[in-house]
């Protein structure tokens, strides 16, 4: 079944410990990104990865790291949670950097963090 | 800014009876328009994909259409069901910036009997 796994679901940490929030796609996708969603706001996109080895700031980067190492994985690290990073993370991921082409984005399930 | 605005913000309807969801944009240069379901604390699916040349684009109960001259989207859902339940959001995507998408902030929609 083509889908986006994200790990962990539901995460609660203390402010300064680091984390990453692991994502895994089978599709053989080239781009992967993150989000993270927020109660009156749309998504906004954190990082986004056009291929192995290349990942580029979204909209909100300050605050986290990416890598990508392997097509397939894209984790999400967060070296010193701050309480304002609570909220509901989002990977993605879909053929194609080129968005002339109309193209399909899966999304993961979610995790949902909580920074005390 | 780019920018995606859906109205209403939330909506409720009985059993049965059809919607229409807004959706305005200023998103540019624009690539194509998508609109999602999102059920509560799970990830967007894709209803629809329509780029600059479709104006309208079916998804069983679910009809999305566009008017590229006025930046507007609609998405109809006919012969609503409790499984309708959800948030709807609209997304835009601009061209030539390696699948840049703007968010709306989504309609809540709820059926009930």
């Amino acid at each position: 079944e083509a889908q986006v796994t994200q790990n962990p679901r539901y995460l609660i940490t203390v402010t300064g410990k680091k984390l990453t929030v692991t994502c895994s796609q089978n599709m053989n996708h080239e781009y992967m990104s993150w989000y993270r969603q927020d109660p009156g706001l749309g998504l906004r996109q954190i990082y986004y990865s056009m291929n192995v080895e290349v990942t580029d700031k979204g909209d909100v980067p300050e605050g986290y790291k990416v890598s990508r190492k392997e097509k397939r994985n894209f984790p999400l690290i967060l070296e010193s949670p701050s309480p304002n990073q609570t909220s509901l993370y989002f990977c993605a991921s879909s053929f194609k950097g080129d968005s002339l082409v109309g193209t399909e984005a899966f999304f993961g399930q979610g995790t949902r963090l909580t920074v005390v | 800014k780019n920018q995606v605005e859906q109205s209403p913000q939330s909506l409720i309807i009985l059993e049965g009876k059809n919607c229409t969801l807004q959706c305005n944009y200023t998103v540019s240069p624009f690539s194509n328009l998508r609109w999602y379901k999102q059920d509560t604390g799970r990830g967007p699916v894709s209803l629809t994909i329509m780029t600059f040349s479709e104006n309208t684009k079916s998804n069983g109960r679910y009809t999305a259409t566009l008017d590229a001259d006025t930046k507007q989207s609609s998405l109809h859902i006919t012969a609503s069901q409790l499984s309708d339940s959800a948030s709807y959001i609209c997304v835009v995507s601009e061209a030539g910036g390696g699948n840049k998408l703007t968010f709306g902030t989504g309609t809540q929609l709820k059926v009930e009997l």
